[in-house]
């Protein structure tokens, strides 16, 4: 009972180093989602998927890319760290099946990243 | 303006108190609402969805003001496990986004 996965766990960059941020979910969900979470700011979206083979950007985008891979699989690229991306990230999935619909959304563990 | 605004707190409180907190949000469009529980270094869960004639789920219950534009949680009987940061989070019409507040922090104590 899987849920989403998201790995690594954590992970230390050096600046200008390119990284990606693997998530999978097993619920069979349309909708998947990156966050970020900075002390004090939230969560905040940088990118979402709706639905296999659609990507939008979200709330803080810039520096970032993303491949909507499968339905299961949702991946997010560094391409060039920097320290401002210093970080934990969550990805999550939920499957609207309207647009506003009510419905949980569930989160990964979390990728701690550090860019020094 | 923040899409999503909460009282960071913390809120220290002994066990069996009552708790309640706030949320305001800015898009009059929003539609759905939720709490969200979220423990240190975990992921955010969701605690309860909040319905627009309020609700109930055991010690926990949740209040929509259309009008004013706010949400808000409030906690019964607070035991020692309620300690955790509440996440408010907001879901506007013709949107698949989710907002979320920065969290409110409380902490229960024996």
């Amino acid at each position: 009972n899987a849920g989403v996965t998201q790995t690594p766990k954590f992970q230390v960059l050096k600046t200008g180093q390119s990284m990606t941020l693997q998530c999978a979910q097993d619920m069979n969900h349309n909708s998947m989602y990156w966050y970020r979470q900075d002390p004090g700011m939230g969560l905040r979206l940088i990118y979402y998927s709706a639905s296999e083979g659609t990507t939008d950007k979200g709330e803080v985008p810039n520096g970032y890319n993303v491949s909507r891979l499968n339905k299961r699989e949702f991946s997010l690229r560094l391409e060039s760290a920097a320290p401002s991306q210093t970080s934990v990230y969550f990805c999550a999935s939920s499957d609207p099946k309207v647009i506003g619909a009510r419905t949980e959304a569930f989160f990964g563990q979390g990728t701690r990243l550090t860019v020094v | 303006r923040k899409e999503v605004e909460q009282d960071p707190g913390p809120f220290n409180v002994p066990e069996g108190a009552t708790v309640a907190f706030n949320c305001t949000y800015s898009n009059s469009a929003s539609q759905s609402f939720f709490w969200y529980r979220q423990d240190c270094r975990k992921e955010p869960k969701l605690l309860m969805s909040v319905y627009s004639s309020g609700n109930e789920d055991g010690r926990f219950t949740a209040q929509l003001n259309r009008a004013s534009q706010y949400i808000s949680l409030l906690i019964r009987d607070s035991k020692l496990s309620d300690s955790a940061t509440y996440l408010c989070v907001v879901n506007c019409h013709n949107d698949y986004k989710l907002s979320f507040g920065a969290g409110t922090t409380v902490t229960v104590r024996a």
